[in-house]
């Protein structure tokens, strides 16, 4: 069946360092890949997405390529803030219904 | 706009008792999921709805759950007889359909807090 794995966390960064918090995933067909973001005490928000191969998902600063020669969708920013201190869950969504399949989430802290 | 809405935000009952998790998804999103996200394991999906009918009910951990959507729009999860392990965090999300039964992005409510004691 469909499945995500996450790199595990907790992820520790220093104010403007680079981040990759990598994701591989396992599917069948053409699957949409998200990236989505929960903030302390907040629900859960869609960061990104990609819906085919080679699209390239973006936002805040956030990147994702939809990598289908390695099942990779890995998330990236070129320097993070404090604010970025969060739970972050890479997910696919199949063909049909539009169920999502989680990974297990990586926690983000970024210290000043 | 409004966002997904659910409701109560936290519940604690005893074990035993029979919980009602309310979700108000975003007007028009004829889509609704249930996803539960618990300490042990991660975030799973529960159940889907297109419309009122659930073509996929296959994240239901036992018969002890079931949901319902009523007017294409508010759902509610029935816990009955609960246990200490269904405590968690309890999503609701909805969305679009596109064309082909294929979903557009699903938004996500607040949770409700489940805590059976």
């Amino acid at each position: 069946g469909n499945s995500v794995t996450q790199m595990e966390g907790p992820v520790t960064l220093s104010e403007e360092a680079f981040l990759t918090i990598n994701c591989t995933y396992t599917a069948t067909g053409y699957p949409s890949l998200f990236w989505y973001v929960q903030y302390p005490g907040e629900g859960l928000q869609l960061l990104l997405k990609a819906t085919k191969a080679d699209d390239k998902g973006s936002n805040k600063g956030f990147e994702a390529t939809y990598r289908k020669e390695t099942t990779s969708f890995h998330l990236e920013k070129g320097s993070v803030q404090v604010s970025d201190s969060a739970v972050y869950f890479c997910a696919l969504r199949g063909n049909q219904g539009g169920k999502l399949i989680f990974g297990q989430g990586t926690e983000l802290s970024v210290k000043p | 706009g409004a966002g997904v809405s659910q409701s109560p935000s936290n519940k604690v009952t005893e074990k035993g008792k029979d919980v009602e998790l309310r979700c108000d998804p975003i007007s028009g999103h004829t889509a609704l999921y249930w996803y539960r996200q618990s300490l042990g394991q991660g975030l799973e999906f529960l159940i889907y709805f297109q419309g009122n009918s659930a073509p996929d009910k296959s994240g239901l951990p036992s018969d002890r759950f079931s949901a319902e959507r009523t007017g294409g729009s508010v759902s509610t999860l029935t816990i009955q007889r609960t246990q200490q392990e269904d405590s968690a965090v309890y999503l609701c999300a909805s969305s679009f359909l596109l064309g082909g039964g294929r979903a557009d992005t699903q938004y996500f409510g607040p949770g409700t807090r489940l805590t059976v004691l």
